[in-house]
Parts: structure tokens; C-alpha cells; sequence
């Protein structure tokens, strides 16, 4: 069982808010992830992290920033909340040939 | 272009029945072909991973196939629980960048009956 956390579980709120979907791994890896996952889709890839202080945008363009300021934590935010993008949100992190996932972020914009 | 196809797209068994998930990709080079089972509103867990020189492997009743030189693969699950309702999905990584990078299939939605 990884230890990679996501919070909150699930998320209602209103557009044009500002959010913060938190993220924090316990195992030290450097390389971390969010992805986008609509029902019945595939996982797209939105950020990506080798490590502190280095993030990169992934396939799917996406209006969310992300930073690593440490190790263990990789939050994602959304600055203003469209109902575009209700959808959920998962981070993981990789450890050799093994990628862990959290439980994921259900987001509901209204 | 790199696509992995998972078919079928759903599939509805009666507790006790093996079942069989089929995995074409196209993705090249290739690096590894990995099967998670995705709970609803959970994250994916990994099941297996194979690399190119093996071509099955076994966790517990879900055993998984490789055929590289085809590009398909196939995950079997044996005596099926109702606990393996879920969604089962294909990623295949490439070595061709640091990143290894990985394609997603959509998953095939399993339901098991009592």
C-alpha cells in the first residue's frame, strides 16, 4: 500500500473561487504527477515534478499551477474555477518502474 | 501515434466466472505494460508489470500476458469475486524519453454478479 496522500476527497464549489487540491508522499520520491481523469477516460497527464523546485506542464493544457517547494508535498491550483473543470484529480508519485496513486480529488464545480 | 486500445469497453460476469481483458497498444519503443485495478472514486492500483522479455506474470487469480512482438496483452482473472467489480486499465510506458512517459487506456468496467 503507497503512502500518498490527496485532500480534500471530494470538492463542491462555486466558480471563479480560488482552490487548492493538497497532495504529500511519505515514500521520498523525487518524481510526482497530477492527472486529470473523466468517467470512462483515460488519465491525462496535466503536471509533472522531477523533484524540489522543478515542475513541468504535461499533455493536457490545463488552467491549474503546481508547485515543489518540498519533497513530500505537491499541491495544484486552480486560480478561478470554471465548471470545465469538474473532474478527478489524481497524484501520484514514481518509484523506478512502480507509479503509486492517490485516492484521488472528485472536484464539482457549480 | 502512441494509442493503447482496451476492449471490451465494459463486461458483466456472474461470480465464479474466470474472464479474459484484452490490451492492444502501438506505443514505440517500448518499455514496460502495466494492468491497475481502479476502484470507483479511488486510484489506480497496480496488478502487474511486465517488461519486454517476460510474457506473463501472475498476482494472486489476475495473471497477465505480454506478446511484444503482436503488441497485445491480455489480463485473466480466475474464479471471479464480486470485489473485482472495477475498472481495469492498460498503461504502457516508452523509454524514449527521462520522463517514460505512459499511455493510458480508457479501461474495460467489470461488473460480477452474485
Amino acid at each position: 500500500e503507497a503512502d500518498i496522500y490527496q485532500t480534500p476527497r471530494y470538492l463542491v464549489i462555486g466558480t471563479g473561487k480560488k482552490i487548492t487540491l493538497e497532495c504529500s508522499q511519505t515514500m521520498g520520491h523525487d518524481k510526482m504527477y497530477w492527472y486529470q481523469q473523466d468517467p470512462g477516460m483515460e488519465l491525462h497527464l496535466i503536471h509533472y515534478s522531477y523533484g524540489v523546485n522543478s515542475t513541468e506542464k504535461g499533455d493536457l493544457s490545463s488552467e491549474s499551477t503546481v508547485s515543489r517547494i518540498r519533497t513530500e508535498h505537491f499541491p495544484l491550483t486552480l486560480e478561478s474555477a470554471r465548471p470545465s473543470h469538474t473532474s478527478q484529480y489524481l497524484c501520484a508519485s514514481t518509484y523506478g518502474n512502480e507509479q503509486f496513486f492517490g485516492p484521488g480529488t472528485r472536484l464539482t464545480v457549480l | 501515434k502512441n494509442q493503447v486500445e482496451q476492449s471490451p469497453q465494459s463486461l458483466i460476469i456472474l461470480e465464479g466466472k474466470n474472464c479474459t481483458l484484452q490490451c492492444n497498444y502501438t506505443v514505440s519503443p517500448f518499455s514496460n505494460l502495466r494492468w491497475y485495478k481502479q476502484d470507483t472514486g479511488r486510484g489506480p492500483v497496480s496488478l502487474t508489470i511486465m517488461t519486454f522479455s517476460e510474457n506473463t506474470k501472475s498476482n494472486g487469480r489476475y495473471t497477465a500476458t505480454l506478446d511484444a512482438d503482436t503488441k497485445q496483452s491480455s489480463l485473466h482473472i480466475t474464479a471471479s469475486q464480486l470485489s473485482d467489480s472495477a475498472s481495469y486499465i492498460c498503461v504502457v510506458s516508452d523509454r524514449g524519453s527521462t520522463l517514460g512517459r505512459l499511455y493510458f487506456g480508457r479501461g474495460t468496467q467489470l461488473t460480477v454478479w452474485p
